[in-house]
C-alpha cells in the first residue's frame, strides 16, 4: 500500500531565504508525482508534474525533483516571498489515483 | 473562466439529512474526481469517472452517491448525513488517467 510522507510538517522563513520540502513515497511504482499548493479556504493549484521517467522539473522559481528508485521528491523555492506562504502538498499517482501527503505548512515573514 | 466549479461553497445542514454538491469542469476533460480532506487537512480520493463511467470507488459508505449526466459534470449525492461527514470535499478533473489534476475551490460540509 502507497503511503506518501512530507517532511516538515511546518517551516517558517525569512523572506529571500531558499528553502527544500520533502516527500517521501514506499512504492516506486508511480506514473507520477505532483507538487500543489494550497491556500486557506481555497482549492489545490497544481505546480509542478514530474513524470516517472524524467528527474526534474522546473517553473520559475520552483524546481521538483524525483528520484523514484529511492523512494523520494523534494520541492526547492529559491528566494522565498510573503506570497509562497501556503501548504504545499506533494502526491503520488499510483495506478489510476493520487495519494496525497499530509503537506508542509509553510510560512514566508517580511 | 473558472475551470473546475463547485457549489455550493459552504454547506451547513443537520444529522439525517440529504444533500448534494455539484460539480462542473469547463476544460473538456475526461476524468473527473471527488477528493475529502478531513480535520486533519489529509486528502483521499472518493470516486473517480472517466466518460461518464465509474472507475475508482474508494470503500466509499453507500450513503454517498456520485452521478455524471455528462462529462462535464459529476455531482455528489449524501443521503443521511453523520457527523463524521463534516470535510471539505474537492472536485477534480483531468484529462485522462495518469494526466495533471485540476481542483475546484472545495465546498465545506459542516453537520450540526
Amino acid at each position: 500500500k502507497q503511503e506518501v510522507t512530507q517532511i516538515p510538517a511546518a517551516l517558517s522563513v525569512p523572506e529571500g531565504e531558499n528553502l527544500v520540502l520533502n516527500c517521501s513515497f514506499t512504492d516506486s511504482a508511480i506514473y507520477n508525482l505532483q507538487w500543489f499548493r494550497q491556500d486557506p479556504g481555497k482549492g489545490l493549484t497544481s505546480l509542478l508534474l514530474i513524470q516517472s521517467s524524467q528527474r526534474e522539473q522546473t517553473s520559475g522559481r520552483l524546481n521538483a525533483s524525483l528520484d523514484k528508485s529511492s523512494g523520494r521528491s523534494t520541492l526547492y523555492i529559491a528566494a522565498s516571498q510573503p506570497g509562497d506562504s501556503a501548504t504545499y502538498l506533494c502526491a503520488v499517482d499510483n495506478t489510476d489515483k493520487l495519494i496525497f501527503g499530509t503537506g508542509t505548512r509553510l510560512q514566508v515573514f517580511p | 473562466d473558472t475551470a473546475v466549479s463547485q457549489t455550493p461553497k459552504y454547506l451547513v445542514t443537520q444529522m439525517g439529512n440529504d444533500k448534494s454538491i455539484k460539480c462542473e469542469q469547463n476544460l473538456g476533460h475526461d476524468t473527473m474526481y471527488w477528493y475529502k480532506q478531513d480535520s486533519k487537512k489529509f486528502l483521499k480520493i472518493m470516486f473517480s469517472y472517466n466518460n461518464k463511467e465509474l472507475i475508482i470507488n474508494e470503500t466509499v459508505p453507500n450513503r454517498f452517491s456520485p452521478k455524471s449526466p455528462d462529462k462535464a459534470h459529476l455531482n455528489l449525492h449524501i443521503n443521511s448525513l453523520e457527523l463524521g461527514d463534516s470535510a471539505v470535499y474537492f472536485c477534480a478533473s483531468s484529462q485522462g488517467i495518469n494526466q495533471p489534476q485540476h481542483f475546484g475551490d472545495g465546498t465545506r460540509l459542516s453537520i450540526l
